[in-house]
């Protein structure tokens, strides 16, 4: 079975700064892919960014970047130059084969003034 | 068009209503999911449609039924619900089920659902 495991429930960060959210997760598979999804209070689940497993290079988009070490099965978030609308749960995910998302246990960012 | 969407957004219901939750895409994806939310959880999977037809059933209690009339279309109907069913219901969709590069799944807002 494939487990995340985010073990931040709750991180805050001053805006401007720099977080870094991480999650771990287990899987025997050789190849997969990893997500983090954000969900913001008004609750639209949102995809941040994506990183496929056989893909050394890690994943950016803007602000967001990830450390992905495959050894290590970790999956880290980072958000530069937090904003206010960064506040939000995030999901650390995993896709499986069958297609199927096993999502952590969420950490709750607040990005503060 | 990347979006999905979820009527109603809230939904009140007694424990002997009937009623019945829509989800609506239009970027052409062949599988389409339900998920059950509780507050500051992760989502859970509930139910998986591929191609319209139903692909993955979680152990998922009989009153909740799924239907998929068309590509684009994805109901969930409900009937004598409790109230531990209150939950928001999101639907999401994606190009194919099995993983794949691009195969990232879009979620809609979400239906919030209270059962009386």
């Amino acid at each position: 079975a494939q487990t995340v495991t985010q073990s931040q429930p709750e991180m805050s960060v001053q805006e401007a700064e720099t977080v870094t959210l991480s999650c771990t997760y287990d899987t025997s598979e050789s190849n997969y892919y990893l997500f983090w999804y954000k969900q913001p209070p008004s609750r639209q689940m949102i995809l941040v960014i994506r990183q496929e497993a056989y893909k050394q290079q890690n994943a950016t988009e803007n602000r967001f970047s990830v450390n992905f070490q495959k050894a290590a099965k970790s999956f880290s978030l980072k958000i530069s130059d937090s904003q206010l609308g960064d506040t939000a749960m995030y999901f650390c995910v995993i896709l499986n084969q069958g297609g199927k998302l096993i999502f952590g246990q969420g950490t709750e960012l607040s990005v503060k003034p | 068009d990347t979006e999905v969407t979820q009527t109603p957004k809230h939904l009140v219901m007694g424990m002997t209503n009937k009623k019945s939750l829509k989800c609506e895409q239009h970027m052409g994806h062949r599988a389409m999911y339900w998920y059950k939310q509780k507050a500051k959880k992760p989502p859970e999977l509930m139910f998986v449609y591929s191609y319209e037809k139903l692909s993955i059933n979680e152990s998922v209690p009989s009153r909740f039924s799924p239907e998929c009339p068309n590509s684009s279309l994805l109901n969930l109907h409900l009937h004598a619900l409790q109230p531990e069913d209150s939950a928001l219901y999101l639907c999401a969709s994606s190009h194919e089920k099995l993983a794949g590069v691009d195969n990232e799944q879009f979620f809609g807002p979400g239906t919030r659902l209270t059962v009386l």
